[in-house]
């Protein structure tokens, strides 16, 4: 249960792309169609951003997308804007019950 | 509208116990698995546990593994989790998460601080 791997900060200027990795094991990320990934602002409970590698909720911006290769999982947030300023997690299961979870060690994402 | 709504947190002395609780709403309960999750001050999300929607099935993280039980009870609506032999390492935020339509933490609660301090 060892935490999926993520660059600890990222950071970009108003109207940039950024991408932020989640590497993982053919155990996790690279077994399963189902890495998710996470918005956290301080003091909040985290808002789920994208689901099953590279979908989204109703309601999230079509800013947000997501995507996978191998035991790499990547999350791109275009168009950056101050209020996606946040900490970002990805998570998986690890295993085929689904019910068990491992999350990434997050990234702070800084809008310069 | 879904709501989770955590309560139990509080301070406790190393090796003592704490029952969390996570009252949910605006949903049908029963048909969902449910989780908890902690995140310790200044640090990273932690999974901690999952329970099926039945029952059924369980898990917990290496780390609760032997001293924490997570429960539901679909009549009230209500997940839980026991928590016992707390060591200063537990010392978090505890968020109940839901299992849904979008998969893993569709939904979360506000969170429950546990202090676990002598």
């Amino acid at each position: 249960q060892s935490a999926l791997t993520q660059p600890a900060s990222v950071s970009g200027s108003p109207g940039q792309s950024i991408t932020i990795s989640c590497t993982g094991t053919s155990s996790d990320v690279g077994g399963y169609n189902y890495v998710s990934w996470y918005q956290q602002h301080p003091g909040k409970a985290p808002k789920l951003m994208i689901y099953d590698v590279s979908n989204r909720p109703s309601g999230v911006s079509n800013r947000f997308s997501g995507s996978k290769s191998g035991n790499t999982a990547s999350l791109t947030i275009s168009g950056l804007q101050a209020e996606d300023e946040a900490d970002y997690y990805c998570s998986s299961y690890t295993s085929s019950s689904t019910l068990e979870k491992v999350f990434g060690t997050g990234t702070k994402v800084t809008v310069l | 509208e879904v709501q989770l709504v955590e309560s139990g947190g509080g301070l406790v002395k190393p090796g003592g116990s704490l029952r969390l609780s996570c009252a949910a709403s605006g949903f049908t309960f029963s048909s969902y698995s449910m989780n908890w999750v902690r995140q310790a001050p200044g640090k990273g999300l932690e999974w901690v546990s999952s329970i099926s929607s039945s029952s059924s099935y369980i898990y917990y993280a290496d780390s609760v593994k032997g001293r924490f039980t997570i429960s539901r009870d679909n009549a009230k609506n209500s997940l839980y989790l026991q928590m016992n032999s707390l060591r200063a390492e537990d010392t978090a935020v505890y968020y109940c998460a839901r299992d849904g339509t979008f998969g893993f933490g569709d939904y979360w609660g506000q969170g429950t601080l546990v202090t676990v301090s002598s």
